[in-house]
């Protein structure tokens, strides 16, 4: 059964135009984290909300937000998507964000991939 | 700033070789140390992980990896490989206390040829 689910896998969008994605979990964690990977690059923590409370990557650019209605869902909106935003976007989950090896194991989603037009 | 450094960025080998691919990372603190595959088409999953103890530590489908704190390295082995291995492996490190959250290296892909 699938514990982490974004949606779209596939997304398409024109340059400046906004896009939101999405995460879904059925795990209950306290923590959603949003990584951009591109080809050939580690994926790069974009930001993370540990329950409610959001913190931004001090590199992350104004472009990108994010919004956690509730436990389950967590969303990446683009505001103006340029050319080189197009990169896979990754969600994760982990019960917590310090601690053990246990706490901070992250469980990933399939990925959406953004490419922009 | 932290970092994870893989060494290898493509590996090729036969089935039934050993493998050994490095990871070394730069922080000085206590750490998490991860190993994640991602097989063609799926998630990156979670492959092994230490937290402390034996530095030895064995994971999934007969991967192991071994903590060296005066190397900074956690690399991962595999005695035998086999060509359901064939895979991009990721090594990740994080802070115990929180200072940075899970950093990634920039992948290795393995294939394995039958």
């Amino acid at each position: 059964d699938a514990m982490v689910i974004q949606n779209p896998r596939y997304q398409v969008t024109q340059f400046g135009k906004p896009v939101t994605l999405s995460c879904s979990q059925t795990l209950n964690h306290n923590v959603m984290y949003w990584y951009q990977q591109k080809s050939s690059q580690a994926p790069k923590l974009l930001f993370h909300y540990y329950d409610k409370d959001f913190n931004n990557e001090a590199d992350t650019p104004d472009n990108f937000q994010s919004r956690r209605p509730n436990t389950s869902f967590c969303f990446l909106d683009i505001r103006s998507p340029g050319l080189g935003d197009a990169a896979m976007y990754l969600c994760a989950t982990s019960r917590d964000h310090t601690g053990t090896a246990e706490n901070t194991e992250a469980f990933f989603g399939q990925g959406t991939r953004l490419t922009v037009v | 700033a932290q970092s994870v450094s893989q060494h290898n960025h493509h590996v090729i080998l036969s089935e039934a070789a050993s493998l050994e691919l490095g990871c070394n990372y730069s922080y000085g603190g206590t750490v998490n140390l991860f190993w994640y595959v991602q097989y063609p088409g799926q998630h990156l999953q979670l492959l092994l992980k230490y937290f402390s103890g034996d530095p030895l530590v064995k994971g999934i489908k007969g991967f192991e990896a071994e903590f060296i704190k005066s190397k900074f390295s956690f690399n991962l082995r595999k005695p035998s490989v086999q060509w359901s291995d064939t895979a991009e492996y990721f090594c990740a490190v994080n802070d115990r206390t929180g200072g940075f959250k899970t950093i990634f290296g920039a992948g290795t892909r393995l294939f394995v040829k039958a």
